[in-house]
């Protein structure tokens, strides 16, 4: 069966820190993709990164970084300095060739407070 | 990637009637999705569009709740119908150019049904 877990529910950080949002996933696929997914509260769902399986190379973007790690099936993301205009709810989703499906985690509030 | 327009934006409708959501994608796709996001939760796969031919749904969803349309490469609507107040929902289109590819999503679709 393939899942995607978020563990944290809401984190709450001010302004300038930085933050790791976690995503744990689950499948028996040897190939698949990795997503991040970004919902401000204005609920559009916007895409931020894809990773496939076989790319565990770290990728950063401006203040945005993501870590894969296969071993132990970790797709984290990581905001450095963060701004108020983060605050969403930040969605990880796995796809996987014998599904055919995109699978969502249960998303992570990320409140910036000023 | 694609870019996804919805209509309508949102909308308050009454128990007991039905409301058709448009999608839009300006360019040609393979593959369409329609998602429902219940307050507070994660994204569920509705069913994904098939151009020229039923449908294929989720588990729980069914055609004479969900009626979906999908004339063509770029365009396909969801109906929703005979609403009840547990249909309160953010409805949400996606679009994928290949198989594999990334989904893009529009902007979804604000349904609170009294």
């Amino acid at each position: 069966a393939q899942k995607v877990t978020q563990a944290q529910t809401e984190i709450s950080v001010v302004e300038k820190e930085d933050v790791t949002l976690d995503c744990v996933y689950e499948t028996r696929d040897t190939t698949y993709y990795l997503f991040w997914y970004k919902q401000p509260p204005s609920g559009e769902l916007v895409f931020l990164i894809r990773r496939n399986s076989f790319d565990e190379q770290n990728e950063i973007s401006g203040r945005y970084s993501w870590n894969f790690q296969k071993s132990t099936s970790s797709f984290n993301f990581t905001i450095t300095a963060s701004q108020v205009v983060d605050s969403a709810v930040y969605f990880c989703a796995l796809y996987g060739g014998a599904t055919n499906k995109l699978i969502f985690g249960t998303g992570t509030l990320l409140a910036v407070q000023p | 990637s694609a870019v996804i327009s919805q209509k309508p934006s949102r909308d308050i409708c009454q128990r007991g009637t039905s409301l058709t959501i448009q999608c839009q994608v300006d360019s040609q796709v393979t593959m369409m999705f329609w998602y429902r996001q219940q307050p507070g939760q994660s994204l569920t796969l509705i069913a994904t569009a098939n151009q020229g031919s039923e449908a294929t749904y989720e588990s729980g969803f069914v055609i004479d709740k969900f009626p979906i349309s999908r004339p063509n490469l770029t365009f396909s609507t969801l109906t929703v119908s005979n609403m009840s107040p547990e249909d309160s929902s953010i409805y949400l289109c996606s679009a994928q150019l290949g198989t594999r590819d990334t989904q893009y999503f529009g902007p979804g679709t604000r349904l609170t049904v009294l």
